[in-house]
């Protein structure tokens, strides 16, 4: 079966830092895969998403960037966070097919200090 | 722009079944309708989907209008751990991305 993980499940960073959010797909290949953050109470925007190695699609201009390195490794990363970077950041994976549902990972919740 | 439209929040008593509407009025012909739920501070879990004929899983039932404009996902007998975000989601057609809006709040009441 595939499983989907994300870490950290929590983080809390300076204002001005670096970021790198990681995530991986197990137990599927060439998997489309998406980042999306979520404000409180509001619901998910997509942010990037890539349908195969070294392809990245921007969906919001940002303070962010994302990068596949490999086929099943999908990496969110900011040079300096700001404030509004703060979020739930979910991460989300499905089949190179059309019309198959997406399955997130747990979430990373990102505070900005 | 979310392209589905929910009521913002619900109450369920346990037990009983929990419908949950969702408009969808500008659907293309070729997408597919999705639910997903959120429980607190997790990742949205998949339900269900469907193009045009009724679904069921074990999980929920989609019910799909034959115009397609909207659909009802029910929750044949609701527990206190279905209390969540509902997300009614259409894909972007052509492409493999998800416009989620603000969902729908169930509430399962004991």
């Amino acid at each position: 079966s595939q499983t989907i993980h994300q870490w950290p499940a929590t983080l809390v960073q300076p204002v001005g830092s670096p970021l790198s959010l990681e995530c991986t797909v197990e137990g599927t290949s060439n998997p489309n895969l998406y980042w999306y953050r979520q404000a409180a109470g509001r619901g998910l925007q997509l942010l990037f998403y890539s349908v195969g190695i070294g392809q990245i699609s921007s969906e919001v201009p940002q303070n962010l960037s994302a990068s596949r390195p490999q086929d099943r490794q999908f990496i969110l990363s900011s040079k300096k966070l700001l404030l509004s970077d703060s979020g739930f950041y979910l991460c989300a994976w499905s089949r190179d097919l059309s019309n198959q549902p997406q399955h997130f990972g747990d979430g990373t919740r990102l505070s900005i200090l | 722009d979310a392209k589905t439209t929910q009521p913002p929040s619900m109450d369920c008593a346990e037990g009983r079944a929990a419908n949950l509407p969702c408009n969808h009025s500008t659907i293309s012909g070729n997408e597919y309708v999705y639910w997903y739920r959120q429980i607190h501070s997790q990742g949205p879990q998949y339900i269900i989907h469907g193009l045009k004929n009724n679904e069921t899983n074990e999980m929920a039932s989609l019910i799909i209008t034959e115009d397609r404009k909207s659909s009802t996902l029910i929750l044949p007998h609701a527990t206190l751990r279905d209390t969540a975000v509902y997300y009614c989601i259409v894909s972007v057609s052509g492409t493999y991305k998800y416009i989620f809006g603000t969902g729908t709040r169930l509430k399962v009441l004991a």
